[in-house]
């Protein structure tokens, strides 16, 4: 069965330090891999997703994430963090699109 | 483009009570999802619509929550009767599924249910 494990629960940095947020997923072939951000009383927004192709996929907001089919990773990263990227991040996962599989989630505090 | 809607945002009832939420998915979008996302804890998706068919509701806890989307647009999730765990925020999702379809899904602002 499809599993995404997000091992960071809460991540605190500090403005404009670089981030890097992990994910790590479960999946037999190659999987449809995203990342969603949900800020406090929001709803998820799409930052990026990997279909195929390039490994290291460009998205909204000046995020990245790269996926690493030998560590069945799909960490994302940001060069420089601003105090409006606090939010709950989510990695998902789907066989074919459809129907997605969330992890548990990562909640990114931003210090001044 | 006016998005997922939602309503109500916020509901407080006793266990045992029933309660209703409607979700109005983008125009045009065939697929409609509800998810339910207790805090600390991702996404869980409840059932798929598309169009007015069902496409998946095998997590969707039959003896209590219903769901239908009768026309094909907008959806009704019901839970009766509530118990305390059925506390949690409920998403509504939908997605174009047809040759502009980017494989996202764009989420409404969701409904966040508390059951004393």
């Amino acid at each position: 069965a499809q599993s995404v494990t997000q091992p960071d629960i809460h991540i605190t940095v500090s403005e404009g330090a670089s981030l890097e947020l992990r994910c790590n997923y479960s999946y037999g072939a190659t999987p449809y891999l995203f990342w969603y951000v949900q800020s406090p009383g929001q709803g998820l927004q799409l930052l990026l997703k990997y279909f195929s192709g390039d490994t290291l996929v460009q998205g909204i907001k000046g995020f990245e994430a790269e996926f690493k089919r030998s560590q069945s990773s799909f960490n994302l990263r940001k060069p420089s963090v601003h105090w409006s990227d606090a939010a709950e991040y989510f990695c998902a996962v789907s066989e074919n699109t459809d129907k997605l599989i969330f992890g548990t989630g990562t909640r990114l505090q931003v210090f001044p | 483009e006016a998005g997922v809607a939602q309503s109500p945002r916020y509901k407080i009832i006793e266990k045992r009570q029933s309660v209703a939420f409607w979700c109005n998915p983008i125009s045009g979008h065939a697929t409609l999802y509800w998810y339910q996302q207790i805090l600390g804890q991702g996404p869980k998706l409840l059932i798929q619509f598309q169009n007015n068919g069902v496409v998946d509701d095998s997590q969707l806890p039959k003896d209590r929550f219903s769901a239908e989307r009768l026309k094909g647009v907008d959806s009704t999730l019901k839970i009766q009767p509530a118990k305390l765990e059925d506390s949690a925020v409920y998403l509504c999702a939908s997605r174009i599924l047809d040759r502009a379809d980017t494989g996202e899904l764009f989420f409404g602002e969701g409904s966040r249910l508390t059951v004393l």
